[in-house]
């Protein structure tokens, strides 16, 4: 029961912005978009989340459309050590993870 | 952000044996705490979600005969495999709420069953 769509992976240039797709169709009017990333044989770090504004941090910025259909996960400038698996999850209880996206950082 | 602990990083042990793997929450006390699991090139998939002070709640498909949570303080929750068998062989990863709602992750446990 999948509930956000991720394209399998992608390749960004470093120094580049790194701009990763999310479809989330079904969401309901209380469910949070939240983004995580998992490198390597570690646990899932924290990115960002929002509700229906825009949001950035230190880390990225998180766009999401005005029907809350899709939202757009923004590295503004890529480097090596932002290759990872990125999950976009929507939520209002547990944490449920798709199959996200594999995000390699070229130089 | 909030830190969460797991121990040990890594286990091997021997098939039939049990392995228990604890996960604290370092700075922020946690009255819900989660396990997932992880194969190898899969993504993570929710086992339990364990309350302190009650019984765990288990997904569909996961025994809760072998896979033993106990959840006795707000700080801590422990993940027993009993009679483990090569199968069993996982990246092991807790989470932990806030009260704020926030979920933090630990680094994992992996383990190999021989």
């Amino acid at each position: 029961d999948a509930k956000t769509t991720q394209p399998p992976s992608m390749d960004c240039a470093e120094g580049r912005a790194a701009n990763l797709p999310c479809n989330h169709s079904t969401i309901s009017g209380n469910e949070y978009v939240y983004w995580y990333r998992q490198i390597h044989s570690q646990g899932p770090q924290y990115i960002i989340h929002g509700l229906k504004n825009n949001e950035t941090n230190e880390m990225a910025s998180l766009i999401i459309t005005e029907d809350r259909k899709s939202s757009t996960l923004i590295l503004p400038h890529a480097t090596l050590r932002d290759t990872a698996v990125y999950y976009c999850i929507v939520r209002v209880g547990d944490m449920r993870f798709g199959a996200g996206t594999r995000l390699t950082v070229k130089p | 952000g909030a830190v969460v602990s797991q121990h040990p990083s890594r286990v091997i042990c021997k098939s039939g044996t049990s392995v228990k793997i604890e996960c604290r929450s370092l700075d922020f006390q946690a009255t819900t705490m989660f396990w997932y699991r992880q194969f190898p090139k899969q993504s993570l998939m929710l086992m339990a979600t364990s309350n302190e002070g009650s019984k765990a709640t288990y997904e569909q498909g996961v025994e809760k005969d072998k896979f033993l949570i106990n959840h006795a303080s707000l700080t801590l929750s422990t993940l027993t495999v009993t009679s483990a068998h090569p199968e069993d062989s996982s990246f092991y990863i807790c989470s932990a709420k806030t009260i704020w709602d926030e979920q933090y992750f630990g680094p994992g446990t992996r383990l190999t069953v021989t």
